[in-house]
């Protein structure tokens, strides 16, 4: 199956840097998603970003489909940004099914 | 819109009973949802697909004696761990696909615990 590799795995950052987290993807997909689950387990839809730039607020997405990688950049970090991060691909399976396979997460830890 | 709920939040059962979880689409319709567990620091697998109506379809390894699922309407799908071992202590979450845009609504999660 197709494997999806986020890095850092951690990372902690002083409240107001900037960070950008990596997620690689083994083959072609229809769609990528970035999460944030939040301390209580609540997942958050950040961006749906197949391919190109998105941004919305202090956050920002870009995919290469080419090259079989996502970036999210966050600026400015605050402290309500701790959490884990995820990146899930979309793919149709052989069964013509779809599924979503997540990465392994960043988990990223924002001190004031 | 789009919300998914889950119910109960938190359950804490005896080995070898069963528990039921519901995931409910309180404002949209989901002919598709899907079940995902995640333990303590890792990621979401998916369990399986519950598809409103047939069968749910499992994924490898994910044994559907143990862990049955029900799809009765187009809101509401129901996963229940039977004789629960204390290695199904997890977080149980459910995802929601709209017929609408195709998109995946999460919701807020369950977190088993087996004593």
């Amino acid at each position: 199956g197709i494997q999806v590799e986020q890095s850092p795995p951690d990372l902690i950052l002083q409240e107001g840097a900037n960070s950008t987290l990596r997620c690689n993807f083994s083959d072609s997909v229809n769609n990528l998603q970035w999460f944030h689950q939040n301390p209580w387990g609540q997942l958050i839809n950040l961006f749906y970003i197949p391919s190109g730039t998105k941004q919305n607020g202090r956050l920002s997405a870009t995919t290469v489909a080419t090259e079989r990688y996502s970036l999210l950049y966050i600026s400015s970090s605050q402290t309500t940004d701790s959490g884990v991060y995820f990146c899930a691909v979309d793919r149709t399976m052989d069964t013509g099914r779809r599924a979503l396979t997540f990465g392994s997460g960043t988990r990223l830890q924002v001190q004031p | 819109g789009a919300v998914v709920s889950q119910h109960p939040s938190r359950v804490i059962c005896k080995s070898g009973t069963s528990v039921k979880i519901e995931c409910r689409s309180l404002d949209f319709q989901a002919t598709t949802m899907f079940w995902y567990r995640q333990f303590p620091k890792q990621s979401l697998m998916l369990m399986a697909t519950s598809n409103e109506g047939s069968k749910a379809t499992y994924e490898q390894g994910v044994e559907k004696d143990k862990f049955l699922i029900n799809h009765a309407s187009l809101t509401l799908s129901t996963l229940t761990v039977t004789s629960a071992h204390p290695e199904d202590s997890s977080f149980y979450i459910c995802s929601a696909e709209s017929e609408e845009d195709y998109e995946q609504y999460f919701g807020p999660g369950t977190r088993l615990t087996v004593t």
